[in-house]
């Protein structure tokens, strides 16, 4: 079985500063992808970031990026240059061979002007 | 760019009515889920759909529940008999390839 856990609920941030979301999964499998998604008050599921779990270089997209320690388990993403529009529940999940995604419980992340 | 619709945004029926949420995936993909999140909890899966087949199903998608993909295009999930319980957020998603999943806005489903 595959699980996520994501255990901070909720985090504050100043606008323009940077912040990080912390994830940890478990998984038997050996190929497998890692996500997140976020979530505004529209309810709509976005894709922030995806990273393969037989790449070893952390994926990075524009202020979003990912700090990924497979030995560990652990999936992180940080926010560079907080923006208002950040402004979110944030998931971690996780995909294996099966394809279905494993969610974690999410993070609500506000930022502050 | 393409995008996965999701009809109706807001559905709201009696406990024990039958309800149908419709999907439209993008059109080059094959395989098809269906998600529900209830409010302020995580999102689960249902189901996933592959070559007009259930390849998985959790211990969610019971007899209640149904999918089809009727004209290639639609992609469905119905439930015969609706209880309160399931009030919830449903996304359909769709993905070419077993990677990414690309999800649609959601169907709020609210049983009174």
């Amino acid at each position: 079985a595959q699980t996520v856990t994501q255990s901070q609920p909720e985090m504050s941030v100043q606008e323009a500063e940077t912040v990080t979301l912390s994830c940890t999964y478990d998984t038997s499998e050996n190929n497998y992808y890692l996500f997140w998604y976020k979530q505004p008050p529209s309810r709509q599921m976005i894709l922030v970031i995806r990273q393969e779990a037989y790449k070893q270089q952390n994926a990075t997209e524009n202020r979003f990026s990912v700090n990924f320690q497979k030995a560990a388990k652990s999936f992180s993403l940080k926010i560079s240059d907080s923006q208002l529009g950040d402004t979110a529940m944030y998931f971690c999940a996780l995909s294996g061979a099966n394809s279905k995604l494993t969610f974690g419980k999410g993070i609500t992340l506000s930022v502050r002007p | 760019e393409p995008e996965v619709t999701q009809t109706p945004s807001h559905q709201v029926t009696q406990m024990g009515q039958e309800v149908i949420l419709r999907c439209v995936p993008i059109s080059n993909h094959l395989y098809f889920y269906w998600y529900r999140q209830i409010l302020g909890q995580k999102v689960e899966f249902l189901v996933s759909f592959y070559n007009n087949e259930i390849s998985e199903k959790s211990e969610i998608f019971d007899d209640q529940f149904s999918v089809e993909r009727p004209d290639g295009s639609n992609f469905t999930l119905k439930i015969r008999s609706t209880k309160l319980e399931d009030s919830a957020m449903y996304f359909c998603a769709s993905t070419p390839s077993l990677y990414e999943q690309y999800f649609g806005p959601g169907t709020r489903l609210t049983v009174t």
